[in-house]
């Protein structure tokens, strides 16, 4: 198994353009989360969902940031616009449902905006 | 949310045990206790995980509270690829109870 599958693992954009962030979760995992981490903040949860559809975004700091999963094998988490303070590495990962499974995380991918 | 608590640093030497202890006195029936540590410039990695009775893996031991107030991850030789920032949080049984809220850590140090 490949396990969760991030892209880009980095990414610099300018303020103001559209960023869109990719995974891929282990296949047959029920769950996938994005998560956004800063050394001022910590890793924090954006958004979940359950078997593609989205669970919560109450993470989702504002409307610039959309996050979808069209099928069971990818997602995306897009901002736009971009601003110098969405820098961070966001990390997504996947996790089986049940009380006998963890969260398995990507590598991340790590956004400078400038 | 459930929170959890644990020191913000650790030290150990290389070869000993270390015990890292998680505080998490709101705790819930069915919230389960995991571990998970994240190694520098990588993303977190699951160690284990607990109910109520202690728990052993190939990378650690859970020892957990009677009252399931508390527990403690358990390094029983420390090496230097255990440093890391460790992180216990609550995960319920249900996921979709609400969300599991990793807090600040423990980064522990380990020493030759």
């Amino acid at each position: 198994d490949a396990g969760v599958i991030q892209s880009p693992r980095h990414e610099v954009t300018e303020m103001g353009q559209e960023v869109t962030l990719r995974c891929k979760p282990i296949s047959g995992h029920d769950y996938l989360f994005w998560y956004r981490q800063t050394m001022m903040r910590g890793l924090e949860l954006l958004i979940y969902f359950n078997n593609n559809v989205p669970i919560d975004d109450s993470g989702m700091p504002e409307d610039r940031f959309s996050a979808k999963m069209p099928n069971a094998s990818f997602s995306t988490l897009k901002i736009q616009p971009s601003e110098p303070r969405d820098s961070a590495v966001y990390f997504c990962a996947s996790s089986r449902q049940g009380r006998n499974y963890g969260y398995t995380f990507g590598s991340g991918t790590r956004l400078t905006v400038v | 949310d459930a929170k959890t608590t644990q020191p913000n640093s650790m030290e150990s030497n290389e070869e000993e045990p270390v015990h890292l202890p998680c505080n998490h006195s709101t705790i819930s029936g069915t919230d389960y206790i995991h571990w998970y540590r994240q190694l520098p410039s990588q993303g977190p990695e699951y160690v284990i995980h607990g109910l109520t009775s202690n728990v052993n893996n190939r990378m650690a031991s859970l020892a957990i509270a009677e009252d399931r107030k508390s527990s403690t991850l358990i390094l029983h030789r420390a090496t230097l690829r255990d440093a890391a920032v460790y992180y216990c949080i609550l995960r319920d049984v249900n996921p979709n109870a609400g969300k599991s809220t990793f807090g600040d850590g423990t980064t522990l140090t380990v020493k030759p």
